[in-house]
């Protein structure tokens, strides 16, 4: 069964340094999102991108996150300067359509850990 | 504003009990989604279900049952004879209608189902 997959597992980085955290979608699908879970607590949406571009995204997602799809496969989450609190569980989910209906499948998630 | 409210915070049962979750949700949207979401302690993300808000059918899933009710703006989730592989924490989440992505998580109730 397709799924989506998330590389690396656990990712620790020093504060202000650079993080790329990748994700391959299932392969027919269109749309791809980013979500966090800071441990212990909800699940939060980031972004969601189609067609090359941001679709939609939250207050959490600003100038320090971005996101590009820079093939036909990849889907990466940059955070430019990480903060300690940034350090969370980040997951990939993707669908095959953007409707409501459309269920998100997720990735296994990467751990980051800022210290 | 979305809004998934699960009240229950940790439940243990003994096995073979049969268990409920609950779910309240909030939004102005006249059409829109509900899903169920387990992530076992491995920390993945697990579809469970998905219902739209204008089909308000009970649906059951082997050992797994969901109670929509619109009325009272609930999705509750049943379990029926537990066991010690349901044990995992338990999201509810809401997804609006047209032109909205994110999906909104409750903050889960996690699920200990003892031996």
């Amino acid at each position: 069964e397709p799924e989506v997959t998330q590389t690396p597992s656990h990712q620790v980085t020093q504060m202000g340094q650079e993080v790329i955290l990748r994700c391959v979608p299932i392969s027919n699908h269109l749309y791809f999102y980013w979500y966090r879970q800071i441990l212990g607590q909800k699940v939060e949406f980031l972004v969601s991108f189609y067609n090359n571009e941001i679709s939609e995204k939250s207050e959490i997602f600003d100038d320090q996150f971005s996101v590009e799809r820079p093939d036909g496969s990849n889907f990466t989450l940059k955070i430019r300067s990480t903060k300690l609190e940034d350090s969370a569980m980040y997951f990939c989910a993707s669908s095959d359509r953007g409707q409501g209906h459309n269920e998100q499948f997720f990735g296994p998630g990467t751990r980051l850990t800022v210290l | 504003a979305q809004k998934v409210t699960q009240a229950q915070t940790e439940i243990s049962v003994v096995e073979k009990e049969d268990v409920t979750l609950d779910c309240v949700y909030e939004t102005r949207d006249t059409t829109y989604y509900l899903f169920w979401y387990k992530q076992p302690p491995s920390g993945e993300l697990v579809f469970l279900i998905r219902r739209n808000s204008f089909d308000e059918q009970n649906e059951i899933s082997g050992r797994y049952s969901w109670n929509f009710q619109k009325s009272t703006s609930s999705f509750n989730f049943t379990i029926t004879a537990s066991q010690v592989v349901d044990s995992a924490v338990y999201f509810c989440a809401l997804r609006g209608g047209a032109g909205s992505y994110q999906l909104t998580f409750g903050k889960g109730t996690k699920l200990s189902v003892i031996p």
